[in-house]
């Protein structure tokens, strides 16, 4: 089945607790990207990756860091979180225009 | 930079209502345009698009239509069931291949049986 694969779902953490959201494709997709949702915000995008080795910066990278090392595989990390990175994130992938979205991480920063 | 406006609600209808939810966009250049809708604790899923002027996007009973002269994409569907109740994202991504995609603020649309 295709799809995109986000792990964890659920995560409680600390200030300053290095933590990374793992993100999976296996479609074959050379797009990823990173987004986070807000109440009022809608999706925001991260950081985002147009092949393996290529990442560059979305709207609100501030506190984040990317890598693309594969092409199924593109984590986002946090070095040290803080709580106004408390959020829902979203994994996608796409070939073309069309994203295809993983299931979404909560994440709360404590 | 581009951008994407939408009605915020929240809708609330009664079941077979006709259901208009207000997109306009900002951007340079001849951008796609997108519904996404995001079930309860899902993630969003492509509901429709639309790829250039006076294009028609149609999915599972809802419509959109790329209006050029007015930037806008707004998504209608005639009669809404139960099941419709979501949040739904209008956004739009630039002509170039990987370029940002932008979305709306999402509107969360229930609809009462």
């Amino acid at each position: 089945e295709a799809q995109v694969t986000q792990n964890p779902r659920y995560l409680i953490t600390v200030t300053g607790k290095k933590l990374t959201v793992t993100c999976s494709q296996n479609m074959n997709h050379e797009y990823m990207s990173w987004y986070r949702q807000d109440p009022g915000l809608g999706l925001r995008q991260i950081y985002y990756s147009m092949n393996v080795e290529v990442t560059d910066k979305g709207d609100v990278p501030e506190g984040y860091k990317v890598s693309r090392k594969e092409k199924r595989n593109f984590p986002l990390i946090l070095e040290s979180p803080s709580p106004n990175q408390t959020s829902l994130y979203f994994c996608a992938s796409s070939q073309g225009e069309t994203q295809y979205f993983g299931p979404g991480t909560r994440l709360l920063v404590l | 930079g581009d951008s994407v406006t939408q009605m915020e609600g929240p809708v609330t209808l009664s079941e077979e209502a006709f259901l208009t939810i207000n997109c306009t966009y900002t951007a340079t250049g001849y951008p796609s345009l997108f519904w996404y809708v995001q079930y309860p604790g899902e993630g969003l899923q492509l509901l429709l698009k639309a790829t250039k002027a006076d294009d028609k996007g149609s999915n599972k009973g809802f419509e959109a239509t790329y209006r050029k002269e007015t930037t806008s994409f707004h998504l209608e569907k005639g009669s809404v069931q139960v099941s419709d109740s979501a949040v739904y994202f209008c956004a739009l991504s630039g002509p170039n291949y990987g370029q940002n995609f932008v979305f709306g603020p999402g509107t969360r649309l229930s609809v009462l049986p």
